[in-house]
């Protein structure tokens, strides 16, 4: 089984400022998925980011970037300009290609504070 | 707009009475999933069907049950509901298709059960 941790519960960050959230993961496997969720306190799990392994190229979605460190098993997600709807529990995800399992980090709850 | 819908969004049931929750998908994914989620927690899967095929976790419980008549829908039972199963249920989809979403899992709403 692949372990994903988040080593940081809770983070709080000030409205338009910078916050990153971080991420490691153990596998031997070399093709794989690995995705950061945003759960808000309404409680739908949603797409943040997507990053191929394959890819050495950074994914950015607006406001969300990652640092993929492939060697390092690093996958850490900035979120850039926060804004109060950015309030929610991100969770760190790994899965083996074709196997069709999420691996769920412990989740960080990050709070925006007006 | 192409969804997850999961019904009802709350569900209130009573210790040791039969439950049922529905998820249907308007995305035509050929792969769909159950989680468990207790507060606070990661979710936890405790099933999913790759097309007509069912894939059970180790340690999901027999008390849980799935049943996928077709491509869109997908159903867990509880047979026989204990304190300890009041949760949120989660319901995602995920295609083999090509293009940036393949193999991403997308979630429903979820339904939240209370056992009383």
């Amino acid at each position: 089984a692949q372990t994903v941790t988040q080593s940081q519960p809770e983070m709080s960050v000030q409205e338009a400022e910078t916050v990153t959230l971080s991420c490691t993961y153990d596998t031997s496997e070399n093709n794989y998925y690995l995705f950061w969720y945003k759960q808000p306190p309404s409680r739908q799990m949603i797409l943040v980011i997507r990053q191929e392994a394959y890819k050495q190229q950074n994914a950015t979605e607006n406001r969300f970037s990652v640092n993929f460190q492939k060697a390092a098993k690093s996958f850490s997600l900035k979120i850039s300009d926060s804004q109060l709807g950015d309030t929610a529990m991100y969770f760190c995800a790994f899965m083996k290609r074709h196997d069709y399992k999420l691996s769920f980090g412990a989740g960080t709850t990050v709070t925006v504070r007006a | 707009d192409a969804m997850v819908i999961q019904n009802p969004r709350y569900q209130v049931t009573q210790f040791g009475k039969p439950v049922t929750l529905s998820c249907s998908q308007t995305l035509n994914h050929n792969v769909m999933y159950w989680y468990q989620q207790k507060s606070s927690q990661a979710p936890k899967l405790l099933f999913h069907y790759y097309d007509k095929d069912f894939n059970n976790e180790a340690d999901t419980p027999d008390n849980f049950q799935s049943r996928r008549p077709n491509t869109s829908f997908c159903f867990l039972d509880i047979r026989s509901p204990g304190l300890g199963d009041a949760a949120m249920y989660l319901c995602a989809t995920s295609s083999d298709g090509q293009g940036r979403s393949q193999e991403t899992q997308y979630f429903g709403p979820g339904t939240r059960l209370l056992v009383l």
